[in-house]
């Protein structure tokens, strides 16, 4: 089972700066199925990032996403208010199908 | 658009069956180019992923609760459903449906229900 290491654990930061959030599995993931979410409190969760890099319908380009192999990262870049959530990476696998998720970074508003 | 609705018991009682249903909307749940999924969140905690269905490659689901989990899928009410054994408090959690791509991310969620596993 893959499991996946996010950190930091809690992130505070000021809106305008910009934030890294780190996913780590437990084993290459040499398809890079790796999606990042975004979940406030008490909805659902919201796709923003899918196959390592590209952002999801609607989402903007101070989101990105990068890596491969072990470790992949969601960079955002000059906070708005609207983005302290806290978001999750999660990987898929195919055979046979799984999924997991990392257990969340909370980015707080410093 | 498409639009799930989870719907079911808020509240079971320990050892009993939690029997969930997902009303899938704006889409059709025999599409082979997705899968159909649930995933839950204990309160406080983060995500799990229960389990998927595929129109042609059957229904998998995570090992931790293979044994208690059952998908199954109603094509003439278009609805994925979900039925888990023995509940105890542990499976108190939201219980998310979604529409899973071929590389497994969720993009469209359902608004999720809470269910209470207490006497």
């Amino acid at each position: 089972e893959i499991v996946l290491t996010q950190s930091p654990g809690t992130l505070s930061l000021s809106p305008g700066e910009g934030a890294t959030l780190s996913c780590r599995a437990s084993q290459n993931l040499p398809s890079g199925y790796v999606a990042w979410y975004q979940q406030k409190f008490g909805q659902a969760p919201r796709i923003l990032i899918y196959a390592a890099s590209t952002r999801a319908t609607g989402i903007p380009d101070r989101f990105r996403g990068s890596g491969s192999g072990t470790d992949f990262t969601l960079t955002i870049s000059r906070l708005e208010p609207d983005d302290f959530a806290v978001y999750y990476c999660q990987q898929y696998g195919d055979s046979p199908p799984s999924i997991t998720f990392g257990q969340g970074t909370r980015l707080e508003i410093k | 658009q498409l639009q799930l609705q989870e719907s079911g018991s808020p509240l079971v009682k320990p050892s009993q069956t939690l029997s969930l249903t997902c009303a899938v909307s704006g889409g059709s749940i025999t599409t082979t180019t997705y899968s159909w999924s649930w995933a839950r969140q204990p309160p406080g905690k983060g995500l799990e992923w229960i389990g998927s269905t595929y129109q042609n490659r059957g229904t998998y689901s995570n090992p931790s609760l293979n044994s208690r989990v059952t998908i199954s899928r109603d094509i003439s009410k278009n609805q994925i459903s979900l039925t888990l054994k023995s509940v105890t408090a542990a499976d108190t959690a939201v219980y998310y449906c979604g529409r899973t791509n071929m590389r497994g991310e969720f993009h469209y969620w359902g608004q999720g229900i809470l269910v209470t596993v207490s006497s």
